[in-house]
């Protein structure tokens, strides 16, 4: 079975300063991997994704991601956060196709992230 | 259009009601999902349709009864739920065969009461 990790339950991080939220994975295959954001009593929003190529992936909202194979980890970075970025933060592995062409995500359990002025 | 609609945004219903929840996406997607969310949880998968058929299902109490009437529209049948089934319920499609992620809703906050 394929999984996802983020350690961390809640990340707190100064406006301006650079913010990392941590995601590892564990696949039998190719990691097809995904971060999603979910604002409060929203659904969630796609960020970014990795398939293949390069290992800096750049998404949505000055967010990326990098993916490290030797370290099977795809941790989510900004270089200056704002706070209208303070949200939870989903990072998400995309299992074996589950029939017809459709598949499954698998999440890790969130970060809340916290952007203090 | 790239959302996924979803209907009613709050539903409150009593133990013995019979109600449901509404998905719609014009984005011809060929699979849709539902997914239940607890407060500060991950979402969890409850079903899978592909080409209007149902492909998966997690295990689900029949008290939740999907319907995909069409390739735009997925239903969620509640009947008999118990308060335990208050969460955020999310709907999901994506494209077949496609390396994309899901394009989510933005949920039905259900409370049984």
């Amino acid at each position: 079975a394929q999984s996802v990790a983020q350690p961390e339950d809640q990340v707190n991080v100064a406006e301006g300063n650079p913010l990392t939220v941590k995601c590892t994975y564990s696949v039998s295959g190719n990691p097809y991997l995904f971060w999603y954001v979910q604002y409060p009593n929203r659904g969630l929003q796609f960020l970014l994704k990795y398939i293949t190529g390069d290992n800096l992936v750049k998404g949505s909202y000055g967010f990326e991601a990098e993916f490290n194979k030797s370290q099977t980890s795809f941790h989510l970075k900004k270089p200056s956060a704002l706070v209208s970025d303070s949200a939870l933060y989903f990072c998400a592995v995309r299992d074996a196709n589950s029939g017809a062409g459709s598949y499954q995500l698998t999440f890790g359990k969130g970060t809340k992230l916290s952007v203090i002025p | 259009d790239t959302e996924v609609t979803q209907t009613p945004k709050h539903l409150v219903m009593g133990m013995t009601n019979k109600k449901s929840l509404k998905c719609e996406q014009h984005m011809g997607h060929r699979a849709m999902y539902w997914y239940k969310q607890k407060a500060k949880k991950p979402p969890e998968l409850m079903f899978v349709y592909s080409y209007e058929k149902l492909s998966i299902n997690e295990s689900v109490p029949s008290r939740f009864s999907p319907e995909c009437p069409n390739s735009s529209l997925l239903n969620l049948h509640l009947h008999a739920l118990q308060p335990e089934d208050s969460a955020l319920y999310l709907c999901a499609s994506s494209q077949l065969g496609e390396l994309y992620g899901y394009t989510f809703g933005s949920g039905t906050r259900l409370t049984v009461v």
